[in-house]
């Protein structure tokens, strides 16, 4: 089953601390992306990889870190310098970037911090 | 900058009641104009891209259409089924990649 895997779905952490979401995906697409989704919004962009060792900084970066070694892989780094990290996290990939192509998502983690 | 406006926030409708859900969009230059489902607490599913004015797309009780300034998404004889929230998204044709997202219009079908 071709796909996009996140995990965890829920993970829960104390002010101060680094968390690491995963992101994996086996579709063979050249850009993935990272988006962050509060109640009642829509989705903004955090960062986008259009191709492995290459990301650029979306919407809302500021906090956070990724990093693109692996074509299948696009993990994010929520770090304690993010100021309002409880939020709803969801990774996407898409054939290639350039906006022609529309993008598959994962099922989401669900971060808690307190 | 990109801006997208979707309307309205919420909308209760019977089965078998159609309607239609609204995006406004104002970019320098469309890419792409993309509209997704999204379920509570799961990621968005991808429905339409519609790419110029005048374009339609439709998938079983769904059908999508695209002006210069808006697209609509309409819906014939809804099910309870069809209840999600529909996120509308535009890429300029400047920005490589970068989608913005509107808020969302939560659809409610009532049996």
């Amino acid at each position: 089953d071709g796909g996009i895997t996140q995990s965890p779905k829920y993970l829960f952490r104390k002010e101060g601390q680094n968390v690491t979401l995963s992101c994996e995906q086996n579709l063979n697409h050249d850009a993935m992306y990272w988006y962050r989704q509060d109640p009642g919004q829509g989705l903004r962009l955090i960062y986008y990889s259009q191709i492995v060792n290459d990301f650029q900084k979306g919407d809302i970066a500021e906090g956070y870190s990724v990093s693109r070694e692996k074509k299948e892989s696009f993990p994010l780094t929520v770090t304690s310098a993010q100021k309002n990290p409880t939020a709803f996290y969801l990774c996407a990939s898409s054939m290639r970037g350039g906006g022609y192509y529309e993008q598959y998502f994962g099922p989401g983690t669900r971060l808690t911090v307190t | 900058e990109d801006q997208v406006t979707q309307s309205p926030e919420a909308l209760r409708l019977q089965e078998g009641e159609s309607s239609s859900l609204n995006c406004s969009y104002t970019v320098s230059g469309l890419r792409g104009l993309f509209w997704y489902r999204q379920d509570p607490g799961k990621g968005p599913e991808f429905l339409f891209t519609l790419y110029s004015a005048g374009e339609e797309k439709e998938k079983e009780r769904l059908k999508a259409t695209l002006t210069k300034k808006e697209s609509f998404l309409h819906i014939t004889a809804p099910k309870p089924e069809d209840s999600a929230t529909y996120l509308c998204a535009v890429q300029e044709n400047t920005n490589a990649g970068k989608s913005t997202f509107g808020d969302g219009t939560t659809l409610t079908v009532k049996p």
